[in-house]
């Protein structure tokens, strides 16, 4: 059964920090791997998805690596903002209909 | 912009008592899908519906049944609601059921069952 770990459960930095977010899988046998944000009481918004051929993937100042023979990619954040501060979940997709299986999510606060 | 709509947002029900959980997405997706998340268990898939017609248990679907009542719908249903399915119920859809298409999600429905 896969399991998806992400570390640390919490962070805080202030703003303007570079920083890191980790995620590992125990199956490298997956299709894809994507990160989410989800905002207090909101749902899950798709920042990146990393195809299992693909090495990385970056949109504006978010950079997601793949690295699917140790099972483990990481999301980083350039220049961190306020705004920032959400919860981070990586996801890794298995099996027909495109199905995810989630890790627990990096709650991330962003200081002024 | 709706994109994928759920209904209620809150909901308060008895144990026993049964309840239908709505979504809906106009994004013309042909994939869509039954989430629950809990504090320390994540998000955890209930049922998914690759295309419509077909439905698939996911990998907590006891307590639960779902009706892909067209393209754009797919409602989960709790027949003898329990305490152990209070929590919050996100629904997604996706363009295919097949790899590499991002998922999208609704803003949930918070269910307590006392």
């Amino acid at each position: 059964k896969q399991e998806v770990t992400q570390i640390p459960a919490a962070l805080s930095v202030p703003e303007g920090e570079n920083l890191v977010l980790n995620c590992s899988f125990t199956d490298s046998a997956i299709y894809n791997l994507q990160w989410f944000r989800q905002d207090p009481g909101k749902g899950l918004t798709s920042l990146l998805l990393i195809q299992s051929s693909q090495r990385e993937q970056t949109s504006g100042r978010l950079n997601a690596s793949l690295d699917k023979s140790s099972g483990r990619s990481t999301l980083y954040i350039a220049a961190s903002q306020p705004g920032d501060s959400a919860t981070y979940l990586c996801a890794v997709s298995q099996g027909a209909g495109n199905m995810l299986t989630f890790g627990g999510g990096t709650r991330l606060m962003v200081k002024p | 912009n709706a994109g994928v709509t759920q209904t209620p947002k809150f909901q308060v029900l008895k144990t026993g008592q049964s309840m239908t959980l709505q979504c809906a997405q106009d994004m013309n997706h042909n994939s869509m899908y039954w989430y629950r998340q809990d504090p320390g268990m994540g998000l955890r898939l209930i049922y998914y519906s690759a295309s419509e017609g077909t439905t698939d248990k996911g990998e907590v679907p006891n307590g639960y049944n779902v009706s892909r009542l067209n393209k754009r719908e797919f409602s989960l249903r709790l027949e003898s609601a329990a305490p152990s399915q209070t929590s919050v119920y996100f629904c997604a859809s996706s363009a295919t059921g097949w790899v590499n298409q991002p998922q999208h999600f609704g803003d949930g429905t918070r269910l307590s069952i006392l």
